[in-house]
């Protein structure tokens, strides 16, 4: 695998489910970012990790849970969510250091029913 | 504060039309990079170029250009002879130097201007 993955590709859920996205990246960044990317919306920056720690949260529901066990994964788990948070998720990887440059895997079309 | 402004919301081009696409931004700071990515229908946003604020040259890659002026602070994307598979939402961003964006690792991402190429 080379670049940023993403697991699953789509995902269908119902409001009371609990599901999991994954990012993989393979280009030794140390930065990950979790996007968030709805219709006729810019580009939500929802979390950023740095080292596995959490450097930022931009006023994100409690519903998304983000978890960096190591420097090349990335998880957002969900839960109880609203229709309205059906758009593509996006992740991202950079090295932490100027100037930042972000490269994305495929994203996840997630759809709440 | 920072800002990206991409006016074009949608342009329609015919295939082997030019097209510019542009980027105006706002930053307080000397040192800052700009950036390009188009996202194809398949959604992954695909990194096209970085400039950073000292270096005004144009550059060219293929039938893309890029044309960066700091008196208009415009960073403007040029396809020449553009084809069907250039059709894609193309975004710009900025990101400033560490000093000033602290902790902040964000980039300033314009809206989005969405190309499509007709045949």
């Amino acid at each position: 695998e080379t670049g940023v993955t993403q697991t699953p590709r789509h995902l269908v859920m119902g409001m009371t489910n609990k599901k999991s996205l994954k990012c993989e990246q393979h280009l030794g960044h140390n930065a990950m970012y979790w996007y968030k990317q709805s219709a006729k919306k810019p580009l939500e920056l929802m979390f950023v990790y740095n080292f596995k720690e959490q450097t930022e949260n931009n006023s994100v529901p409690s519903r998304f849970s983000p978890e960096c066990p190591n420097s090349s994964h990335l998880f957002l788990h969900l839960h109880t969510l609203q229709p309205e948070d059906s758009a593509l998720y996006l992740c991202a990887s950079s090295f932490d250091r100027v100037p930042y440059e972000q490269y994305f895997g495929p994203g996840t079309r997630l759809t709440v029913t | 504060a920072q800002k990206v402004t991409q006016a074009q919301t949608e342009i329609s081009v015919v295939e082997k039309e030019d097209v510019t696409l542009d980027c105006v931004y706002e930053t307080r700071d000397t040192t800052y990079y700009l950036f390009w990515y188009k996202q194809p229908p398949s959604g992954e946003l695909v990194f096209l170029i970085r400039r950073n604020s000292f270096d005004e040259q144009n550059e060219i890659s293929g039938r893309y250009s890029w044309n960066f002026q700091k008196s208009t602070s415009s960073f403007n994307f040029t396809i020449t002879a553009s084809q069907v598979v250039d059709s894609a939402v193309y975004f710009c961003a900025l990101s400033e130097a560490p000093q000033n964006a602290g902790n902040n690792r964000k980039l300033i991402w314009g809206l989005g201007t969405s190309l499509a190429v007709n045949p």
